[in-house]
């Protein structure tokens, strides 16, 4: 089952913070992060793999709850090169994989 | 450049026609996906192969049909598509299948338009 993301659009100016939210009704056994810009491949932010656990890349950073099943992704001080659609991916064990469910994206805008 | 390639980059088809999309992965990587990205929707997963052998079929029509030679190499092939199938197909690869720990690469996407 796939996660819900919320909220679904968010425009921000820059300098200013977001948060974006992840939850699942099922266990979460890592939570990955993607950022997709128009036409272009999504890319790889960061992976948390245990509950607790937080992450950082540039001022962007994710905090992962395993028993309430969410992940949150921050993004502080924003600029202009954070835009772009934001994926959340929660993993589940498949034989001898994981198979990664997303959600359906959060449309992020930073304006000057 | 992203270590996924996919080609081709656009693709438009009729309802008749037979084509295959081509991905390609040179980092060594274990494990190749093929996602659905289709406007206003999430991601959806199609095919998993962990060390070239099929480990999901997401209930794919039969009119997709996925063929891995090599881990380096990843096929979809396509036929008597409908409209409906119009959307971004996107290709992946992740590390090491076994563990969770590891990120997706992705490829920037097929855009197919079936007509």
């Amino acid at each position: 089952q796939q996660p819900v993301q919320s909220p679904q659009a968010v425009i921000l100016r820059e300098g200013e913070d977001a948060v974006i939210n992840c939850s699942s009704s099922k266990a979460l056994y890592s939570v990955h992060w993607y950022r997709q810009k128009h036409g272009e491949a999504p890319v790889f932010l960061m992976i948390l793999l245990k509950g607790g656990e937080q992450k950082g890349h540039e001022k962007i950073s994710a905090s992962f709850n395993e028993k309430k099943q969410q992940s949150s992704l921050y993004l502080t001080a924003s600029q202009l090169s954070y835009s772009g659609t934001y994926f959340c991916g929660t993993a589940a064990p498949l034989r001898n994989d994981y198979k990664l469910s997303f959600g359906a994206g959060t449309t992020v805008t930073v304006r000057a | 450049e992203t270590g996924v390639t996919q080609t081709p980059r656009h693709l438009v088809m009729g309802m008749t026609n037979k084509k295959s999309l081509k991905c390609e992965q040179h980092l060594g990587h274990n494990a190749m996906y093929w996602y659905k990205q289709s406007a206003k929707k999430p991601l959806e997963l199609m095919f998993v192969y962990s060390l070239e052998e099929r480990v999901e079929n997401n209930s794919v029509p039969s009119r997709f049909s996925p063929e891995c030679p090599n881990s380096s190499h990843l096929f979809l092939h396509l036929h008597t598509l409908q409209p409906e199938d119009s959307a971004l197909y996107l290709c992946a690869s992740s590390q090491d299948p076994t563990r969770g720990g590891y990120g997706y690469t992705f490829g920037s996407g097929t855009r197919l338009t079936v007509v």
